[in-house]
């Protein structure tokens, strides 16, 4: 399978713990997206990369969320000190390059519970 | 802030009755518009895309979407529904300076033999 790939599909942690999820996209893209799926809602963005400089970052990411691509190629989104609310679906996707202009491609996510 | 729309939360049909879902926008400049489908236990899937051009655009399964600017619309439609359509569909926009999407919430489409 060569579309992008996410693990863990499911994580379960206690509240307070840290989680760290990874996103490998499909191999000839450059651009690399973080979204958050909550019941009931679209996807919402979080962060995305360019090769491996970050270039925007959501308003509503806390402090408690870093995202890594260090070599431009997979990509690591960390949680801290979870908290009940960081309970999502966490979605990472691919593109080409091109403002806006190429389809971005979706994993399958990982499904975090904080209990 | 750009936001997204989409009116229909919850739509049942039955077998080859036809679909139309609305999406509209909020954003005055220059947008590129998405309609993505998720499948029961499948991962996310665009039907179609509208970047410029004609602003009635085709997709995959037999899906069409209209652009209507002025109306800052971009509605799904089909025109005869299968089983196999039954999926949540996103809208989504991005505006032309920006590669990330904001997403509508949904709507969850059950279609019935």
């Amino acid at each position: 399978d060569t579309g992008v790939s996410q693990n863990p599909r499911h994580k379960i942690t206690k509240r307070g713990q840290n989680v760290t999820f990874r996103c490998d996209p499909i191999s000839e893209h450059n651009r690399l997206y973080w979204y958050r799926q909550t019941l009931g809602q679209g996807p919402e963005f979080l962060t995305y990369f360019q090769n491996e400089a970050q270039l925007e970052k959501s308003r509503l990411l806390s402090d408690r969320f870093s995202a890594e691509r260090p070599k431009g190629s997979f990509s690591t989104l960390e949680i801290q000190r979870t908290e009940q609310g960081d309970s999502a679906m966490y979605l990472c996707a691919s593109s080409l390059d091109a403002s806006g202009g190429y389809e971005q491609y979706f994993g399958p996510g990982t499904r975090l519970t904080v209990t | 802030a750009q936001s997204v729309s989409q009116h229909n939360h919850h739509v049942i049909l039955s077998e080859a009755a036809s679909l139309e879902l609305g999406c509209n926008y909020s954003y005055g400049g220059t947008v590129n518009l998405f309609w993505y489908v998720q499948y029961p236990g499948q991962h996310l899937q665009l039907l179609l895309k509208y970047f410029s051009g004609d602003p009635l655009v085709k997709g995959i399964k037999g899906f069409e979407a209209e652009f209507i600017k002025s109306k800052f619309s971009f509605n799904l439609r089909k025109p005869s529904v299968q089983w196999s359509d039954t999926a949540e569909y996103f809208c989504a926009v991005n505006a032309y300076n920006t590669d990330k999407l904001i997403f509508g919430t949904g709507t969850r489409l059950q279609v019935f033999p």
